[in-house]
């Protein structure tokens, strides 16, 4: 069973500062690794996706990626009380269909 | 603008009614999904497709059943509900499952209630 770990939190930071959330996942041969956002009584939406080592910079939110340490991680900078959610970590399953692995998710909330 | 919806956002039925949970997708999509969400579990997948009249079990396909006869739609059955399937039901749509990322986009869910 392919294993996707987050930290449930919740993780609260003050408004301004950044948010830093991180995910492990267990298949070695995953490539590619996606966050979704998920605002309470709502569903999942997509704000990254990563496939490559390193960083990927889009607005305030940067995905890191280590396959070697099977880590990816998520930072939200200038954190906005509008980004408190749940963030979904996910990872394809590259054997059949492309599904997507989720973790349970880590809960952030944004201080004003 | 990929939209992806579902019949119902609230249902409450009865322990072993039939219950019949529709997702359509207007965006050609291949690859179709149907997830239940609980809290500290998680999304977890029931069933997928990836073409027409094509299913394949996820990893909690018991007590469902799927239909997908046209692309555009994709069906969850409960055969004979019980209130351990009182969940949020969420179904997702993706590209054809050779493309490089495959993201799935979601409908907004149906929060189901048995009683």
């Amino acid at each position: 069973q392919k294993e996707v770990e987050q930290n449930s939190g919740p993780l609260s930071v003050p408004e301004g500062a950044i948010a830093s959330l991180n995910c492990t996942y267990s298949d070695r041969g995953s490539q590619s690794f996606f966050w979704y956002r998920q605002y309470s009584g709502k569903s999942p939406e997509l704000i990254m996706f990563i496939y490559s080592n390193g960083d990927k910079e889009d607005g305030r939110f940067t995905a890191q990626l280590n396959k070697a340490s099977q880590y990816v991680s998520l930072l939200i900078r200038d954190s906005q009380p509008s980004d408190s959610a749940t963030y979904l970590c996910a990872v394809m399953d590259q054997t059949g269909a492309n599904n997507l692995f989720f973790g349970t998710g880590t809960r952030l909330t944004v201080i004003p | 603008d990929v939209k992806v919806t579902q019949s119902s956002r609230y249902l409450v039925k009865r322990t072993g009614e039939k219950v019949f949970l529709e997702c359509v997708q207007d965006m050609d999509h291949e690859n179709m999904f149907w997830y239940r969400q609980d809290p500290g579990l998680g999304l977890r997948l029931i069933y997928f497709s990836y073409d027409v009249k094509m299913k394949e079990k996820g990893d909690i396909p018991e007590g469902y059943s799927v239909s997908r006869e046209k692309k555009e739609r994709f069906s969850l059955i409960l055969e004979s509900a019980s209130t351990n399937q009182t969940s949020m039901y969420l179904c997702a749509s993706s590209l054809w499952a050779g493309s490089e990322y495959n993201e799935q986009f979601f409908g907004p869910g149906t929060r189901l209630t048995v009683l």
